[in-house]
């Protein structure tokens, strides 16, 4: 069964560095997907993707955030200047469609730790 | 304020027994809700979408209920077993194209022999 893929599983990085979190959607899907969870709380939407371009960003994706498709599978999270507060976990979707009820199916996260 | 509140925040059961989960939201617009079932350290995986429709969705040994009027839903599960053992998020779409989802904290089940 089709799934989507996340790389790493576990990224440690220091205050400030840069961290890229890599995805893999499943492949005939169109839409992508960012979300994160932070330890003991609940998961939190970041970023939609469409066609290229963001669909729709909640707060929490400042300017320190950005996604970018890069070739054709791959869907990725940049993190520039990385705080203490942005160790989590970061979960990708992606979806056949949107409008209905089209199911998001997930990545199995990458932890990101940052000390 | 767009909110998503389970009940009870955890659930011992022993197996084979049925248990029931809630949800309430105040999210709107409303497009769809979802059930997931999370297990640690994993991707939620979802068990059931419903729109603002339908009053019952069912998967299996799970099945959910929505009461779109009082903004309600249920998830019962039947005939538990170890394997359920899980986190169950009820998860309700900001807007009609239902790309931003909005997360409930979940209810943690832990099912005992």
């Amino acid at each position: 069964e089709p799934e989507v893929t996340q790389t790493p599983s576990h990224q440690v990085t220091q205050m400030g560095q840069e961290v890229i979190l890599r995805c893999v959607p499943i492949s005939n899907h169109l839409y992508f997907y960012w979300y994160r969870q932070i330890l003991g709380q609940k998961v939190e939407f970041l970023v939609s993707f469409y066609n290229n371009e963001i669909s729709e960003k909640s707060e929490i994706f400042d300017d320190q955030f950005s996604v970018e498709r890069p070739d054709g599978s791959n869907f990725t999270l940049k993190i520039r200047s990385t705080k203490l507060e942005d160790s989590a976990m970061y979960f990708c979707a992606s979806s056949e469609g949107v409008l209905g009820a089209y199911e998001q199916y997930f990545g199995p996260g990458t932890r990101l730790t940052v000390t | 304020k767009n909110q998503v509140e389970q009940s009870p925040q955890s659930l011992i059961i022993l197996e084979g027994k049925n248990c029931t989960l809630q949800c309430n939201y105040t999210v709107s617009p409303f497009s769809n809700l979802r059930w997931y079932k999370q297990d640690t350290g994993r991707g939620p995986v979802s068990l059931t979408i419903m729109t603002f429709s339908e009053n019952t969705k069912s998967n299996g040994r799970y099945t959910a209920t929505l009461d779109a009027d009082t903004k309600q839903s249920s998830l019962h599960i039947t005939a538990s077993q170890l394997s359920d053992s899980a986190s169950y998020i009820c998860v309700v779409s900001l807007n009609q194209a239902g790309t931003a989802l909005i997360f409930g904290k979940g209810t943690t089940l832990s099912v005992s022999s």
